[in-house]
């Protein structure tokens, strides 16, 4: 258990508002990850952080901001959510110790739906 | 850029035969290579990874994966498929920064 939660799990909202989900961790490393989960897309990278308030973009992160202000919070904000960006988020560390090291691990998801 | 292609979106084998999940990366630089599982309505599960070394790589369920750099190509192999197999498989390429294969459903018919 990599102590890795998300919030919220679930989660509807309208086109138009703002939507953030969290990512907390609880093992206190460096580099977290948010993603996204589309049928016949796999996972896109949409942010990355190697630190606090350092972070770098991915594959999609257009429409997407982020924010690390402590080490254990990765927040994913949509400033105007859309209905492509109805998917399901994943939150990831990467490991760095003993066997788990560069091993990605994975929060259980939050379901976004943009109606 | 870095990026993984996975052949094939759906692969159907019998129970008891092979399985053969194919993955090629680019990369300059030899990344770190993992397969990932996803079961129906689950998270994700790492089934093996590839970092240095042994360029065979032994995974949890009896699957494995071979690491051919002149080939640029890690793929997931298993003797003989079961059942319980039946999931989404993602190659995955990276060590700072991770992308994903687009994945490849398997269906195990009995």
């Amino acid at each position: 258990d990599a102590g890795i939660t998300q919030s919220p799990r679930h989660k509807v909202t309208e086109t138009g508002t703002p939507v953030t989900l969290r990512c907390h961790q609880t093992e206190n490393h460096r580099y977290m990850y948010w993603y996204r989960q589309d049928p016949g897309h796999g996972l896109r990278l949409i942010h990355y952080s190697y630190g606090v308030k350092d972070t770098d973009k991915g594959e999609v992160s257009d429409g997407y901001s982020v924010s690390r202000s402590k080490t254990e919070d990765f927040l994913l904000t949509l400033e105007s959510a859309t209905s492509s960006q109805t998917s399901v988020y994943f939150c990831a560390i990467r490991g760095t110790s003993g066997r788990g090291t560069g091993e990605l691990f994975f929060g259980e998801g939050s379901r976004l739906t943009v109606l | 850029a870095q990026s993984v292609t996975q052949l094939g979106s759906h692969v159907s084998v019998s129970e008891g035969a092979l399985v053969l999940l194919r993955c090629n990366y680019s990369s300059s630089v030899p990344p770190y290579l993992f397969w990932y599982v996803q079961y129906p309505n689950q998270g994700l599960q790492l089934l093996l990874k590839y970092t240095t070394g042994a360029t065979l790589v032994k995974g949890i369920n009896g699957f494995e994966a071979e690491f051919k750099k002149s080939e640029t190509s890690f793929h997931l192999t298993k003797p003989s498929a079961h059942m319980s197999d039946a999931a989404e498989y993602f190659c995955v390429s990276g060590t700072y920064k991770y992308i994903f294969g687009t994945g490849t459903r398997l269906k195990v018919l009995a």
